[in-house]
């Protein structure tokens, strides 16, 4: 079992749709939890960090489930230029701090 | 500069060839990650850097491939005898300070082609 999974996607919404992506982890012991947005054939960038009471920026809210392990992200009113791969990092402490990033979740917005 | 920034962006290698990767992170960053990037993947951690110490390199895929951060600032990711699968974006990242809450900031990569 891969240590972060995502759904690939692609999804595929129209414009104002309202989307959701999962991500589940296999170590209970990983203390930090990202959402990275990745264009294509550019680097990953934060969204933004999320944190165990859930959190909100603007249309995008990221909420994470300890208990059973996943972290989600929801996108309202999806506009053209969200169209990204939306990746989904863990951290966790073994000796150093590790790093551990999905495949990404491919979507594209469409008009 | 503002940023993290790698050179070349773009190397194509014959098998068999060494090729050295450069990472510039931004000024002041303690924390530097290696990570390769296959096709439709996300990224996969190879090597980390506190300063000048490589405290973590349990995801370099061989021992063909070697980093070295000297100075604690530019690092330089080399791969001796490049091979096919080498073939990926080698993305390089770096952050404030080492804890498990900090933003990364990405460079922009290095595309390789090994034919």
């Amino acid at each position: 079992r891969k240590e972060v999974e995502q759904d690939p996607g692609p999804f595929n919404v129209p414009e104002g749709a309202t989307v959701a992506f999962n991500c589940t982890y296999s170590n209970s012991a990983s203390q930090s939890f990202f959402w990275y947005r990745q264009d294509c054939r550019k680097e990953p960038k934060l969204l933004m960090s999320v944190y165990s009471s859930g959190n909100e920026d603007g249309r995008f809210t990221a909420q994470l489930n300890r208990a059973s392990q996943y972290i989600s992200l929801l996108i309202r009113d999806s506009k053209l230029s969200d169209s990204a791969t939306y990746l989904c990092v863990v951290n966790w402490r073994s000796g150093t701090y590790k790093y551990i990033f999905g495949t990404g979740t491919r979507l594209k917005v469409l008009a | 500069g503002a940023g993290v920034s790698q050179s070349p962006r773009y190397k194509v290698a014959k098998r068999g060839q060494d090729v050295a990767l450069r990472c510039d992170p931004i000024s002041g960053h303690v924390s530097l990650f290696w990570y390769q990037q296959a096709l439709g993947q996300g990224p996969e951690f190879l090597t980390y850097f506190q300063n000048e110490a490589q405290l973590d390199k349990s995801g370099l895929p061989s021992d063909r491939f070697f980093a070295e951060r000297p100075e604690g600032s530019v690092s330089t990711l080399k791969i001796q005898r490049t091979q096919q699968e080498d073939s990926a974006v080698y993305l390089c990242a770096s952050s404030l300070v080492e804890s498990s809450y900090n933003e990364q900031f990405f460079g922009p990569g290095t595309r390789l082609t090994v034919l």
